[in-house]
């Protein structure tokens, strides 16, 4: 599975645009890029899914450059409720019977 | 509501303690797991479960055993567990099918107390 490295912690504003860059620099042909939330004392929530260039949904959108070594997870206006520790996650599940590996995540603060 | 539930959320026991801790899931998936996070640490996978079928295990103690029934149901089965054991257990559910891209469907977790 391919390694992830991300920033420990971000801080921001309410209202201020995010990005959270993810290296993943021995990303696999077969591998998709996802990415997870996690509050505390709960499960990772599944945020955004891409293979390559960009992809957006009404949460977030992800921008992966050509060589796919990286990734930027993009939350546009945070708010409080965005505090969380954010996965990015590098794999391939192939049937299911792999699943992904996480990292430490990073932990974004928002402030008011 | 993911559609992945877990009971119960919250669990105190002792060392010497035979205690389950179960995981249903409402959405069809044919691939369940395990995974376990201690306190500021990564979600370390425990085990996966394909079509009932054990496909991985993470060099887990013997003291955690897992049992899968059917494709809804996922038990981890906890004796003689350790302090070191405290910890966020959370079950997971997949589609399998074939391609599967990497989505998991987490629940709300058990917070396992070990005295």
């Amino acid at each position: 599975l391919a390694k992830t490295t991300q920033p420990i912690s971000m801080d921001s504003y309410e209202g201020q645009e995010v990005n959270i860059t993810c290296s993943h620099n021995n990303i696999a042909t077969n591998d998709y890029i996802t990415w997870y939330q996690q509050f505390p004392s709960q499960g990772p929530r599944f945020i955004i899914q891409g293979y390559k260039t960009k992809v957006t949904n009404e949460v977030a959108s992800l921008f992966i450059p050509a060589d796919r070594k990286s990734s930027t997870l993009s939350l546009p206006r945070v708010s409080l409720s965005d505090t969380a520790v954010y996965y990015c996650l590098v794999g391939d599940m192939d049937t299911g019977r792999r699943a992904l590996t996480f990292g430490s995540g990073t932990r974004l603060q928002v402030q008011p | 509501e993911t559609g992945v539930t877990q009971t119960p959320r919250h669990l105190v026991m002792g060392m010497t303690n035979k205690k389950s801790l179960k995981c249903e899931q409402h959405l069809g998936h044919n691939a369940m797991y395990w995974y376990k996070q201690s306190a500021k640490k990564p979600l370390e996978l425990m085990f996966v479960y394909s079509l009932e079928e054990r496909v991985e295990n993470n060099s887990v103690p013997s003291r955690f055993s897992p049992e899968c029934p059917n494709s809804s149901h996922l038990f981890l089965h906890l004796h003689t567990l350790q302090p070191e054991d405290s910890a966020l257990y959370l079950c997971a559910s997949s589609p399998d099918r074939g391609r599967n891209t990497g989505e998991l469907f987490f629940g709300e977790g058990s917070r396992l107390t070990v005295l």
